[in-house]
């Protein structure tokens, strides 16, 4: 399976401000996703990153919140704009070569919004 | 959509026992249900995986089991030794799909 490297792994912001989130494939995939897992709970995913075009946000994420990009088969960012302690969370890239196949997933990025 | 349940929550079990999380999930067009695990600190990571035309599958101390009568599969880890400690996660993505949906974790604390 590939490997994922997210960057930064944790950070500490203050609310108001924004974060972007670089998730790095070592190799090309035909999907990537971003989830978000707050403390001690599940897995929610966000959006699904389509290579160059908008990306896909599930109910009740929105594009002005969490801008996604993704400009090729091995590179995807996620912006959390605006934050505010409620965004205090894990956020996690995720990959997979097709639909129905093994998805695998980076170290994922700990947030805490102050 | 999709919903997928997992039980128990946690589960303690000593050394050497055996270990078994369930799962249901609503959707009878659901086809692929992969098992993760996530350690501290980490993303999760695949173990097994099972799609719908088959009713077993193992590896080594890992097996699953699909009953799509009843939607409902399950992990059972054997001889469980203490660094099988971790969160679990069953998923199920529909046929044809890409999105996972999983269910909500189950803590495993193998005592030494």
């Amino acid at each position: 399976s590939a490997v994922i490297s997210q960057k930064p792994s944790r950070d500490i912001c203050q609310r108001g401000t924004s974060l972007t989130i670089q998730c790095q494939v070592d190799s090309q995939v035909t999907m990537m996703f971003w989830y978000r897992q707050q403390p001690g709970q599940s897995l929610t995913l966000i959006a699904t990153a389509n290579q160059g075009s908008e990306a896909t946000y599930e109910s009740g994420f929105v594009i002005d919140k969490f801008p996604i990009s993704r400009p090729n088969l091995t590179f995807s960012t996620l912006t959390v704009s605006n934050m505010s302690p409620e965004d205090s969370s894990i956020y996690l890239c995720s990959g997979a070569t097709g639909a129905n196949t093994e998805a695998f997933f980076g170290q994922g990025t700990r947030l805490t919004v102050v | 959509g999709e919903n997928v349940e997992q039980h128990p929550s946690t589960l303690s079990v000593q050394e050497g026992d055996s270990a078994v999380i369930k799962c249901t999930y609503s959707d009878s067009a659901s086809n692929y249900f992969p098992w993760y695990k996530q350690e501290l600190g980490k993303g999760p990571q695949l173990i097994i995986d099972i799609r719908s035309n088959v009713g077993e599958k193992k590896d080594q101390r890992i097996a699953v089991t699909l009953n799509k009568t009843a939607k409902h599969f399950s992990l059972h880890i054997t001889e469980t030794q203490p660094e099988d400690s971790a969160v679990y996660f069953c998923a199920a993505i529909k046929a044809a799909g890409n999105k996972l949906t999983f269910g909500g974790g189950t803590r495993v604390l193998v005592k030494p």
